[in-house]
């Protein structure tokens, strides 16, 4: 059984501070994808990593995959309060049907 | 942008009873899942549906469930006989290619009681 543990599940931070916030696992994914979830909503997509080692920037946002495929990082630089939200990792593994296998989720504080 | 839309947001029912969730896909997409997450939980894989048939399917989507496609837009996710703890926000999700990422729906929020 494919399982992405996410590290911290919950920070809370003053804004201008950076995080990192981690998604490891023991087996290998094809693609690993970050989302954002608001309160009461679904998962929205907030970047796909597929190839070990790419780096992916959105804005202050930024994702690594591992270079074995095994881990993800999403590194914020100066949070800002409109960043406070849960933060989940999902992989795409063994399986040729797509689904994803979901991190518990990070949830994020950005105090003013 | 294109949605991925589902309905009801939040539907209550009686133990034992049957309910329909309904999710309308983005049009071009291939892919179509359902997912659910009970309160305070992970997100769990459902089930996945391509090219009008289940994909994959886990354990939790055992002979309770079943998932239609009946006329190339609407998806649907059938609960038969309904038990508490089936109580949870159910996603709908489509995409067109494993790498690309998924749109998800707002969620069914389902309350059995």
């Amino acid at each position: 059984t494919q399982l992405l543990e996410q590290s911290p599940q919950f920070l809370s931070i003053q804004e201008g501070e950076n995080l990192t916030v981690y998604c490891n696992s023991s087996s290998v994914f094809s693609s690993l994808q970050w989302y954002r979830q608001e309160p009461g909503e679904g998962p929205v997509l907030l970047v796909t990593v597929v190839t070990g080692g790419e780096v992916k920037k959105l804005k202050r946002l930024t994702f690594q995959f591992g270079d074995a495929r095994k881990d993800s990082s999403l590194h914020i630089t100066a949070a800002q309060p409109g960043d406070t939200g849960l933060y989940l990792c999902a992989g795409s593994g063994s399986s040729n049907t797509g689904k994803l296998i979901f991190g518990q989720g990070t949830t994020l504080q950005v105090k003013p | 942008e294109p949605e991925v839309t589902q309905t009801p947001s939040h539907q209550v029912t009686q133990m034992g009873q049957e309910v329909i969730l309904r999710c309308v896909p983005i049009s071009n997409h291939l892919y179509f899942y359902w997912y659910r997450q009970i309160l305070g939980q992970k997100v769990e894989f459902l089930v996945s549906f391509y090219n009008n048939e289940i994909s994959e399917k886990s354990e939790i989507f055992d002979d309770q469930f079943s998932v239609e496609r009946p006329d190339g837009s609407n998806f649907t996710l059938k609960i038969r006989s309904t038990k508490l703890e089936d109580s949870a926000m159910y996603f709908c999700a489509s995409g067109t290619g494993f790498s690309s990422g998924y749109t998800f729906g707002s969620g069914t929020r389902l309350t059995v009681v």
